[in-house]
């Protein structure tokens, strides 16, 4: 168990509704980090966070996409006016500091299937 | 060209076979290295990170050749359990995002 919950973890939309995805981490972790991996994929980069600052965005994050780590804990993923493209896993996942500073642990995921 | 790029497979393989994985990166700066292993519509879970000189955990055995820009990774007496997708992954600096090749499938039959 990594400690990294996401909820929901599937989520069925309708083309041009929004959506949000939320990732907990157990504990307060320094960075928090959102990927995507479509079928076939590897997991792509999308945002990560120290504490509550966004330090770098994807150019996959388009400006339908926003993130927050409000209180530097929790983080969500909106997606506003879906279409059948942002169909994929969401993952969310942290690092715990010290000597594993450097590995990241993902949460189960978001599954988002848009009709 | 793909920043991490691996022989997508799928290999199949016996029980108890030995199988290698490889894997190059593009990115000569690259400062960390990892191989995850991925589930059927699971996360994915960190195997091994990959250090310079070579390391081995139990039956995973994990070399890097920095000069080649090559990643490898030893799978020994293969269970069934070992089948799944194995990852590639590496980093440009500590803390910094992760960027994964496209995975190559393993599957072990009785």
């Amino acid at each position: 168990d990594t400690g990294v919950s996401q909820d929901p973890r599937h989520k069925i939309t309708k083309r041009g509704q929004n959506v949000t995805f939320r990732c907990d981490p157990i504990s307060e972790h320094n960075r928090l980090y959102w990927y995507r991996q479509t079928l076939g994929q590897g997991p792509e980069f999308l945002t990560y966070f120290q504490n509550e600052a966004q330090l770098e965005k994807s150019r996959l994050l388009s400006d339908r996409f926003s993130a927050e780590r409000p209180k530097g804990s929790f983080s969500t993923l909106e997606i506003q006016r879906t279409e059948q493209g942002d169909s994929a896993m969401y993952l969310c996942a942290v690092n715990y500091g010290g000597l594993s500073y450097n590995e990241q642990f993902f949460g189960p995921g978001t599954r988002l299937t848009v009709l | 060209r793909k920043e991490v790029e691996q022989d997508p497979g799928p290999f199949n393989v016996p029980e108890g076979a030995t199988v290698a994985f490889n894997c190059t990166y593009s990115n000569s700066a690259s400062q960390s290295f990892f191989w995850y292993r991925q589930d059927c519509r699971k996360e994915p879970k960190l195997l091994m990170s990959v250090y310079s000189s070579g390391n081995e955990d139990g039956r995973f055995t994990a070399q890097l050749n920095r000069a080649s820009q090559y990643i490898s990774l030893l799978i020994r007496d293969s269970k069934l359990s070992d089948s799944a997708t194995y990852l590639c992954v590496v980093n440009l600096a500590y803390g910094n995002k992760l960027v994964f090749g496209a995975g190559t499938i393993l599957r072990v039959k009785s």
